[in-house]
């Protein structure tokens, strides 16, 4: 079965930019879509189609997808960005979710 | 204001049954796909079941196929979930998430969740 592989956690200071990573068997040739779940709430997409951003979500949050890996960025991040974060794709016909990246902001 | 709400979990006894529902409201139902998807106590997502506009398409994980039932009335702009010889490891917060029909759309709206707890 498909997998996709992320880092547990990730750190970042403040204003700085934070980078999690999502590896799979050529992820490149899939969309992949990111969400940021903070502790006693539900998920919230912040990436879809590899890059875009819905609607309401900061601009400083951007994605790439090439190759095996998507990449989720935070550029500029705040306290309230610490959260986990899952990455997920479309395999034929299932949906696989990364394991998630705890984000924390030091 | 789209909103997902889900119902019908509870404690119930390994090898019982549960029926979950999501009550959908603020946007045209049949036009959205739909997806469950639980978490576990302290755990990562894990997606368990999809099914199409019209309900003629469903997948399931590897995880509950054979146990657990998808279906939708979009008469009543509803989702449900019929699970059948629940097993602990079916411990988790159960999530209804509604996805575009364009490829590469993600899940952009949940639910607030209802826990499902296994255990005799």
């Amino acid at each position: 079965s498909y997998e996709l592989t992320q880092p547990p956690s990730v750190s970042v200071s403040p204003r700085q930019t934070a980078t999690i990573t999502c590896s799979g068997d050529k992820l490149g040739d899939k969309y992949a879509c990111w969400y940021q779940q903070k502790p006693g709430q539900s998920p919230v997409l912040v990436i879809y189609q590899d890059n875009r951003r819905p609607s309401g979500i900061p601009e400083r949050f951007s994605g790439s997808n090439s190759g095996n890996t998507a990449t989720l960025t935070i550029s500029g991040t705040q306290a309230m960005d610490e959260a986990d974060y899952y990455c997920q794709a479309w395999d034929s016909s299932t949906v696989v979710f990364g394991g998630g990246t705890k984000l924390t902001v030091l | 204001e789209v909103q997902l709400v889900e119902s019908g979990g509870g404690l119930v006894q390994p090898g019982g049954s549960l029926r979950l529902s999501c009550a959908a409201s603020g946007f045209t139902f049949n036009n959205y796909e739909m997806n469950w998807v639980r978490q576990a106590p302290g755990k990562g997502l894990e997606w368990i079941s999809y099914i199409s506009t019209s309900g003629s398409i469903i997948y399931y994980a590897d995880s509950v196929k054979g146990r657990f039932t998808i279906s939708r009335d979009n008469a009543k702009n509803s989702l449900y979930l019929q699970m059948n010889s629940l097993r602990a490891e079916d411990t988790a917060v159960y999530y209804c998430a509604r996805k575009a029909t364009s490829a590469g759309f993600g899940f952009d709206y949940w639910g607030e969740g209802t826990l499902v707890t296994v255990s005799s």
